[in-house]
């Protein structure tokens, strides 16, 4: 049982564009969303988080986008950069459930010149 | 720096051999995780430890098993290897969240990648 889905699995966007990927979740005790980036070869690193509280969060081009009613989040990713090409997984907690995350399917990222 | 390393970053291994793969924190965290990353799947829970000789099964703990005699390793076993079990292995270390409500920061290492023929 999926309970963190994420799309699309692949994407492809121009140098400048806007990259977006989405997240949906059903388990309502969830109380803590991060996002994690991982290049080739490398492990996954935490990029930004939010806590349901706020509805978006924001830390220079990567902007978390959240709607609470929806069970739904979003990564933003302004003017792509080719360097921001990487696999991008969204996740989820609940705070006292001992730090364990559900991660969703992931999503490989490309930005091409 | 602290960090967290695993060995070795690529085996190759034939079913029914027992494999172990090494996970080293030098973070001096408690909690200590083990993750399958599979495409399509994402990154699924095998085991996690919240300090010494404790352990938990995850969510895809089948034909595997885990160890914590110690603050700094979890060395992951495949009892007996299965062509299902060819991966890519995560090891993740993190404080106890008594030490931290504010962030629940899971720290990677770079990954084994298990080829089981």
């Amino acid at each position: 049982q999926q309970q963190v889905k994420q799309s699309p699995q692949s994407l492809i966007v121009q140098k400048g564009g806007i990259s977006i990927i989405n997240c949906a979740y059903e388990n309502t005790a969830f109380d803590y969303f991060p996002w994690y980036q991982q290049f080739p070869g490398k492990g996954p690193a935490l990029l930004i988080a939010i806590r349901p509280d706020v509805s978006e969060k924001k830390e220079g081009r990567f902007t978390i986008s959240f709607n609470k009613s929806a069970k739904q989040f979003s990564l933003h990713i302004m003017d792509s950069q080719p360097g921001d090409s990487a696999t991008y997984f969204c996740a989820a907690t609940v705070t006292g459930g001992g730090n364990k995350l559900t991660f969703g399917t992931g999503t490989q990222l490309k930005v091409e010149l | 720096d602290a960090e967290i390393t695993q060995s070795p970053r690529h085996k190759i291994t034939e079913t029914g051999r027992q494999v172990t793969l090494a996970c080293h924190q030098t973070w001096n965290h408690n909690n200590m995780f083990w993750y399958r990353q599979d495409l399509g799947h994402g990154l699924r829970l095998i085991h996690y430890s919240y300090g010494v000789q404790d352990t938990n099964k995850g969510e895809v703990s089948d034909g595997y098993s885990v160890s914590r005699s110690n603050t700094e390793d979890l060395p992951l076993t495949l009892e007996s290897a299965a062509s299902s079990q060819t991966s890519v292995y995560f090891c993740a270390s993190s404080e106890s969240e008594a030490e931290t409500r504010a962030k629940n920061i899971q720290y990677f290492g770079a990954g084994t990648r298990l080829s089981v023929l």
